[in-house]
């Protein structure tokens, strides 16, 4: 079945730890996406990607970095800069002929303990 | 500043009656509008879609409405059903395309519908 898979689901890490967050679609979707979401807060963008072996930064880059080496996969970084990391991290991806509609992946839950 | 806001944190309707829930925006560049729909623990899914150059679009028990001048949308579920139970989101963007072409989202509306 096509779609967008993160892994892991659920992930704890500790103070001071990298972690970094898998993203794979098999849609041949061009743009992909990396969005927070906080209690109340909506959902806010981390980085993006429209073509391979590039990115550019959403509205709270600070303490994440993301690489595009395949069109399929759009690993997310969670660095130790990152303030508060606990949240849930959403990956989406966007082709052409999906006009401005984008498509979400089921999500990864990262808990720093 | 917010560009996309949902004013009602939450919403409860009765099962069979309308839901209705509301956006605003600011940004006059925005020409596309779109709600998704999204259970706990879940990623948002794809509900309904509006461009600038209509003012309704109706997909079985959703419509959604937009009023330019008002900058404003609405997002109708006839009838409510127990399974709508959901966070709705509102979001927007301009087809232009750049950074105005990603997705700007409201924070959501929490819609509880009862048996």
């Amino acid at each position: 079945d096509g779609g967008i898979t993160q892994s892991p689901k659920y992930l704890f890490r500790k103070e001071g730890q990298n972690v970094t967050l898998s993203c794979e679609q098999n849609l041949n979707h061009d743009a992909m996406y990396w969005y927070r979401q906080d209690p109340g807060q909506g959902l806010r963008l981390i980085y993006y990607s429209q073509i391979v072996n590039d990115f550019q930064k959403g509205d709270i880059a600070e303490g994440y970095s993301v690489s595009r080496e395949k069109k399929e996969s759009f690993p997310l970084t969670v660095t130790s800069a990152q303030k508060n990391p606990t949240a849930f991290y959403l990956c989406a991806s966007r082709t052409a002929s999906s006009g401005n509609t984008i498509y979400f992946g089921e999500g990864s839950w990262l808990t720093v303990v | 500043d917010q560009q996309v806001k949902q004013n009602s944190p939450s919403l409860s309707v009765q099962e069979g009656r309308i839901s209705i829930l509301n956006c605003d925006y600011t940004n006059s560049m925005f020409d596309y509008f779109l709600w998704y729909k999204k259970y706990p623990a879940e990623g948002p899914t794809f509900l309904i879609s509006i461009s600038s150059i209509k003012d309704k679009n109706e997909d079985g028990r959703f419509t959604v409405f937009l009023n330019k001048s008002a900058k404003h949308l609405s997002l109708h579920i006839v009838p409510s059903q127990p399974g709508d139970s959901a966070v709705y989101f509102c979001a927007a963007n301009s087809m232009g395309g750049g950074s105005q072409g990603n997705l700007i989202f409201g924070k959501g509306t929490k819609l509880s519908v009862k048996p």
